[in-house]
């Protein structure tokens, strides 16, 4: 039983097209994210959401999209993709609304190329 | 805003050697602290936490101990393994943001 998982692992396109990647967690928690893993191995959050409302947008290009049909899913669209946006990105879920703790449980990646 | 700051890697080892991986970290508050690891082609997995001072976290021989007056959350394991090749990453979360703020990540390589 997997508990995030992400679909497709591995996607190459060309420049210009959209695509998007799907998250699922079966965990029953309430907080979904997107990181961006880069070619040098550095994380960093592109989104948020909790109970499917949006909570973290970080400076992301607008082409990048997340949606949550409910607070088990967690879908990233990237339109008019570019080189740049070559990266492995990551799906984490966590439960909790306040204080620090906050441990997250992470998908196995989706390997993105952009030629 | 929130930082965190690891060791440069590669660091290569040789089995049974003893493993310190540094972490520093900036933030506002009172944050909790993780290590996760990340092993070739695979997605992260944590290996331990801290959610406050003088906390020590610990998993499968690996240690690190909440240190506020250091603001230090640095991994250590005694004996490590062929296995233990990976790369590690330090993260925090604090109490108004709920994403984690990762460190650049160490790749630990260890030789037989």
């Amino acid at each position: 039983d997997t508990a995030v998982s992400q679909t497709p692992k591995y996607l190459v396109t060309q420049m210009g097209n959209d695509k998007s990647i799907k998250c699922e967690q079966n965990l029953g928690h309430d907080t979904m994210y997107w990181y961006k893993q880069d070619s040098k191995k550095f994380l960093k959050i592109m989104f948020s959401y909790n109970n499917k409302e949006l909570i973290i947008n970080e400076t992301v290009p607008n082409r990048f999209s997340p949606k949550s049909p409910d607070k088990a899913h967690l879908n990233l669209h990237i339109n008019s993709l570019e080189l740049g946006d070559s990266a492995v990105y990551f799906c984490a879920s966590s439960q909790g609304t306040s204080g620090s703790y906050n441990e997250q449980f992470f998908g196995p990646g989706t390997r993105l190329t952009v030629l | 805003g929130n930082s965190v700051t690891q060791m440069e890697g590669p660091v290569t080892l040789s089995e049974e050697a003893f493993l310190t991986i540094n972490c520093t970290y900036t933030a506002t508050g009172y944050p909790s602290l993780f290590w996760y690891v990340q092993y070739p082609g695979e997605g992260l997995q944590l290996l331990l936490k801290a959610t406050k001072a003088d906390d020590k976290g610990s998993n499968k021989g690996f240690e690190a101990t909440y240190r506020k007056e250091t603001t230090s959350f640095h991994l250590e394991k005694g004996s490590v393994q062929v296995s233990d090749s990976a790369v590690y990453f330090c993260a925090l979360s604090d109490t108004g943001r709920r994403a984690l703020t990762f460190g650049s990540g160490t790749r630990l390589q260890v030789q037989p």
